[in-house]
């Protein structure tokens, strides 16, 4: 069966500490692969996406980035945290590349910046 | 651009009590239609899915949701709400490869 695993799950930085979160998938080939990004009454907001190793797609422009360097792994990234990066950081991945495709979601990374 | 919006950022009821909790999408030709259940600190899971056929779909834990198209809207439904529903609900729509997701209602139960 397939797992999605996330760490840190508990984060606390410092305002221009830089930031990695790993998230890796096993059991599936090829998977799409999401950053999501929660922020309290503002729901879950799409980050980044990827549909294969070195493909991102960024859907709002930010102080992040993200890095695809192997099939299953998605590593979400910052060189200089800000205040506003703080939030709840829940990564999914899904089996295809349509809209009815079912995203299955890791426990999620709380991030506090400082 | 399209969206998914519910209305409802908070929702009380009593435990055995019915609850119903709104969802509506921006049009679109073929809404691929999703709730996603999350408990406190926790991540998403996947309650039920629409994609076509029978516009009421049963999902885990009793939630049931139907789609109404002329309304654009799939709301959430269970008809006695247990103290362990209280949790966060997320409405999203699928398009292409991504899930759009609405703000979220998150559910109170009192005992």
């Amino acid at each position: 069966s397939q797992t999605i695993h996330q760490w840190p799950a508990t984060l606390v930085q410092p305002v221009g500490s830089p930031l990695s979160l790993e998230c890796t998938v096993e059991g599936t080939s090829n998977p799409n692969l999401y950053w999501y990004r929660q922020a309290a009454g503002r729901g879950l907001q799409l980050l980044f996406y990827s549909v294969g190793i070195g493909q991102i797609s960024s859907e709002v422009p930010q102080n992040l980035s993200a890095s695809r360097p192997q099939d299953r792994q998605f590593i979400l990234s910052s060189k200089k945290l800000l205040l506003s990066d703080s939030g709840f950081y829940l990564c999914a991945w899904s089996s295809g590349g349509s809209g009815a495709n079912v995203l299955t979601f890791g426990a999620g990374s709380r991030l506090t910046v400082l | 651009a399209q969206s998914v919006t519910q209305p409802d950022i908070h929702i009380t009821v009593s435990e055995g009590a019915s609850l119903e909790l709104r969802c509506n999408y921006s049009y679109g030709a073929t809404p691929y239609l999703f709730w996603y259940v999350q408990s406190p600190g926790q991540g998403l899971q996947l309650l039920l899915k629409y994609f076509s056929g029978d516009t009421l779909v049963q999902g885990i834990k009793g939630f049931e949701a139907e789609f109404k198209r002329s309304q654009s809207s799939f709301n959430l439904r269970k008809p006695s709400v247990h103290w362990s529903d209280a949790a966060e609900y997320f409405c999203a729509r699928g398009t292409a490869s991504k899930l759009t997701f609405g703000t979220g209602t998150r559910l109170q139960v009192t005992l």
